[in-house]
This record gives C-alpha cells, structure tokens and sequence, in this order.
C-alpha cells in the first residue's frame, strides 16, 4: 500500500536559517503530493502541493519539487521566521489533485521549531 | 464562518458510552472525509462521502464506527460502546470534488475515561 515517510522531529533552527524536512513516498499508481501545515493550536492547512513529476509547489517562501526517479518531495526554505514554527505534515493521493475515494496518505509530521 | 466547522471541539466520556461527531463542511462541497489523529498511529484516513454516499467503509477502525452523511452536507462519525484506544481527534475534510484539495476542520478532541 501507500506510504509516506518524513524525518522525525523536533526540529530546531535559529530565525534566517535554512530549513529541509525530507519526504520520500511509496505508491502504486501516479499520486499528487501536498505539505500541510499545522500550526499551534489550529486545524490542519494546506502549504503547498505538486500533481506531476518535476512540478514545484510553492507558498510562503516555501518550496517542494516532486522528483519520481527518488520518490521524494523535500520541503525547503530559505530563511524561516519564527511564525513558521509549526507541525509539518507530508501527504500523497493516488487520484488527481485532491483526495480521492482513498483520502490523503500522511506522514507521522514534523514538528519544527525557530527559535528567535 | 466560511471554513469546515466541527462540532464538539472537546469530549471527554466514560468507557463504553455511545457518542457522536459532527461535521459541517464548506457550502457547496460535494466530498467529505473523515480522519483519526492519534499519537502512536498520526493522521490515518477513516471514510469518504461523495454526496451521501460512501463506497468505501473498510478504512473504519471497528464495527462500532459508523457515519453518515444526509442532505450532501453535514455529516456525523457515531463511536458506540467507546474504549480507550478510540481517543483521538477526530478530524473531518471537505472538497468541491474528489480531485480538489481538502480543507480540514480544527476536529474533536475525544477523551475516554
């Protein structure tokens, strides 16, 4: 079946610092890949997502490029802020775009911290 | 206001009572999903609803789970003789259709003594 695996937390960096929270998938058919967002205290948010093999997905200086031939869709950023302290969650779907009958396969979640 | 509203945000019960989410999604929305957050399992996928219908119920943890979905809308997850092991937040997601992005809910905290 579909899985996704992302790197355990936390994850500690200072403001301005660069981020990278690994994903890699494994997947029966051509799935789309999300990050959602979860901040303290709120409900789940969709950051960013890719549908197809080498798209970007991007969204408040974060980016993620769905790279097949490493089944992986990396979360980057340049410089984070302390508001970008939040669980990070990678997902997949194996119909287009959204969910699908199967819903969203999900990574256990990264917490990531910024410390000022 | 506009977003995926669930109903109660916390329920604490005693072991083996019967209890029952509520989820109202987006006006307009036709697909509805239901997910279990928990601390040793993560996000796992429960049920799907396009329309009123879910073809798929294999993804319920037990037969005490059941949901439904009346009026293309709101929609309830019906936890009967709870346990222990079903706490949980519970959190629902709705989309326009199956193919567009799901919006999530801020779910429901269930606690059984």
């Amino acid at each position: 079946g579909d899985s996704v695996t992302q790197m355990e937390g936390p994850v500690t960096l200072s403001e301005e610092a660069c981020l990278t929270i690994n994903c890699t998938y494994t997947a029966t058919g051509y799935p789309s890949l999300f990050w959602y967002v979860q901040y303290p205290g709120e409900g789940l948010q969709l950051l960013l997502k890719a549908t197809k093999a080498d798209d970007k997905g991007s969204n408040k200086g974060f980016e993620a490029t769905y790279r097949k031939e490493t089944t992986s869709f990396h979360l980057e950023k340049g410089s984070v802020q302390v508001s970008d302290s939040a669980v990070y969650f990678c997902a997949l779907s194996d119909t287009d775009s959204g969910g699908g009958a199967d819903g969203l396969t999900f990574g256990k979640g990264t917490l990531l911290i910024i410390q000022p | 206001g506009a977003g995926v509203s669930q109903s109660p945000s916390n329920k604490v019960t005693e072991k083996g009572k019967d209890v029952e989410l509520r989820c109202d999604p987006i006006s307009g929305h036709t697909a509805l999903y239901w997910y279990r957050q928990s601390l040793g399992q993560g996000l796992e996928f429960l049920i799907y609803f396009q329309g009123n219908s879910a073809p798929d119920k294999s993804g319920l943890p037990s037969d005490r789970f059941s949901a439904e979905r009346t009026g293309g809308s709101v929609s309830t997850l019906t936890i009967q003789r709870t346990q222990q092991e079903d706490s949980a937040v519970y959190l629902c997601a709705s989309s326009l259709k199956v193919d567009q992005p799901q919006h999530f809910g801020d779910g429901t905290r269930l606690s059984i003594l």
